[in-house]
């Protein structure tokens, strides 16, 4: 079966600071992976995504980057924080062509930028 | 432009009772909708989805109607329990390879003992 993990689960980091979340998927070959982000009563905000290795599309431009060095890896970087990044960090992933659209999340990473 | 919206941010609904929750689109290429459900600090698990060729689709306590005329789709909980309480967020998608979801600000369902 599939599993999608994120790490840490959660991280406090000052302003200025740089930034790396990681999301690995197991059970699954090609996926696409995403990252969303929920801010404090909002919804979700798809921040990238990617359907293959080095492929990454932005949503929104913003303090952030998004890389996929390995098949299942997914990696978010920031080289300095702002405190506008705090929120709630969701890593997902989907198989591709299958016409349903399903996304699977991971357990997500609460940020605090102080 | 929000083109998906949850316009109810809270309900409250007695245990054994049935839970609506509702969801608009704006977006006429949208042909695929989805319905998450949300604990706090975790992240959402799928529930239930429909393509826009059917108008229902059911699995268990929970169906999701779709009305494409009036682009509004909504899912019905019956009974509800305690534990369906959660924050419930409506997805929609253009397809595509990508498979881009647009999510409402979803609706904080509250089911009372």
């Amino acid at each position: 079966s599939q599993t999608i993990h994120q790490w840490p689960a959660t991280l406090v980091q000052p302003v200025g600071s740089p930034l790396s979340l990681e999301c690995t998927v197991e059970g699954t070959s090609n996926p696409n992976l995403y990252w969303y982000r929920q801010a404090a009563g909002r919804g979700l905000q798809l921040l990238f995504y990617s359907v293959g290795i080095g492929q990454i599309s932005s949503e929104v431009p913003q303090n952030l980057s998004a890389s996929r060095p390995q098949d299942r890896q997914f990696i978010l970087s920031s080289k300095k924080l702002l405190l506008s990044d705090s929120g709630f960090y969701l890593c997902a992933w989907s198989t591709p062509g299958l016409a349903k659209y399903e996304q699977y999340f991971g357990p997500g990473t609460r940020l605090t930028v102080t | 432009d929000q083109q998906v919206k949850q316009n109810s941010p809270s309900l409250s609904v007695q245990e054994g009772r049935i839970s609506i929750l509702n969801c608009d689109y704006t977006n006429s290429m949208f042909d695929y909708f989805l319905w998450y459900k949300k604990y706090p600090a975790e992240g959402p698990t799928f529930l239930i989805s429909i393509s826009s060729i059917k108008d229902k689709n059911e699995d268990g306590r929970f169906t999701v109607f779709l009305n494409k005329s009036a682009k509004h789709l909504s899912l019905h909980i019956v009974p509800s329990q305690p534990g369906d309480s959660a924050v419930y967020f409506c997805a929609a998608s253009r397809g595509g390879s990508q498979g881009n979801l647009i999510f409402g600000k979803g609706t904080k369902l509250s089911v009372k003992p």
